[in-house]
């Protein structure tokens, strides 16, 4: 019964190197969204996927982000030639169900990233 | 204001007390939920309400939502020191339903023993 699982818990990154975030969606649930929260501040969307799909990324930056969910594994938020401003936690969040149903997110524990 | 804005920033009673958050948000929604979060950990789902609904509860939970005002309010009664953390409002409109929610800053509750 587990939750939703992220890694690495914490990551640091020089700037310039990539940083690559891990996400396990909750057993049986095939939707994953990634958040980025700054701190003392809310969740912000990034992007939202489905088995091999993109389907919305309008809070994706045009640049460096990029964002995978395969047939097998887990989700991968790839961030290339990080910045400082990209230091901040990333939360993967699951649900049963997308656009056809109004179901739960629930995230997992986030990974910390800072850029030194 | 952005959509799901909550109200007051930061919040501080004593063990035992009610504390009351309010959210307010800007264009319609489909569902509006809270969660909680505490200091340098992930979010947990406390409550799901529907556009249709207007209170609901779940143990010492209790959400209202009034979508004439645009507006939704998490009461926690009797308080306890582990109450202590972040609490934020999101939600999801009907473009978006199931997909990407929006949260608000959220609302700082310490809850003093």
């Amino acid at each position: 019964n587990a939750g939703v699982m992220q890694n690495p818990r914490h990551l640091v990154r020089r700037r310039g190197q990539e940083a690559r975030l891990r996400c396990s969606p909750m057993k049986g649930h095939s939707h994953v969204y990634w958040y980025r929260q700054l701190p003392e501040e809310g969740l912000k969307f990034m992007v939202y996927l489905q088995k091999e799909n993109i389907i919305d990324e309008s809070g994706m930056p045009k640049e460096r982000f990029s964002a995978e969910f395969p047939k097998e594994g887990p989700s991968i938020l790839r961030i290339q030639q990080v910045v400082r401003g990209d230091s901040a936690a990333y939360f993967c969040a699951s649900s049963l169900a997308g656009l056809a149903g109004a179901y739960e997110q629930y995230f997992g524990p986030g990974t910390r990233l800072t850029v030194t | 204001s952005q959509q799901g804005e909550e109200d007051p920033q930061a919040l501080s009673i004593q063990e035992g007390e009610n504390a009351t958050m309010n959210c307010s948000y800007k264009t319609s929604i489909n569902n509006l939920q809270w969660y909680r979060q505490n200091s340098g950990r992930g979010l947990v789902h406390l409550i799901l309400i529907r556009s249709n609904e207007r209170e609901k509860h779940s143990g010492r939970l209790r959400v209202t939502l009034d979508t004439s005002k645009k507006s939704s309010s998490l009461l926690i009664t009797a308080s306890r020191a582990a109450d202590t953390a972040s609490y934020f409002c999101a939600t999801d409109t009907p473009e978006t339903s199931g997909s990407r929610l929006t949260f608000g800053e959220g609302t700082q509750l310490t809850v003093n023993p």
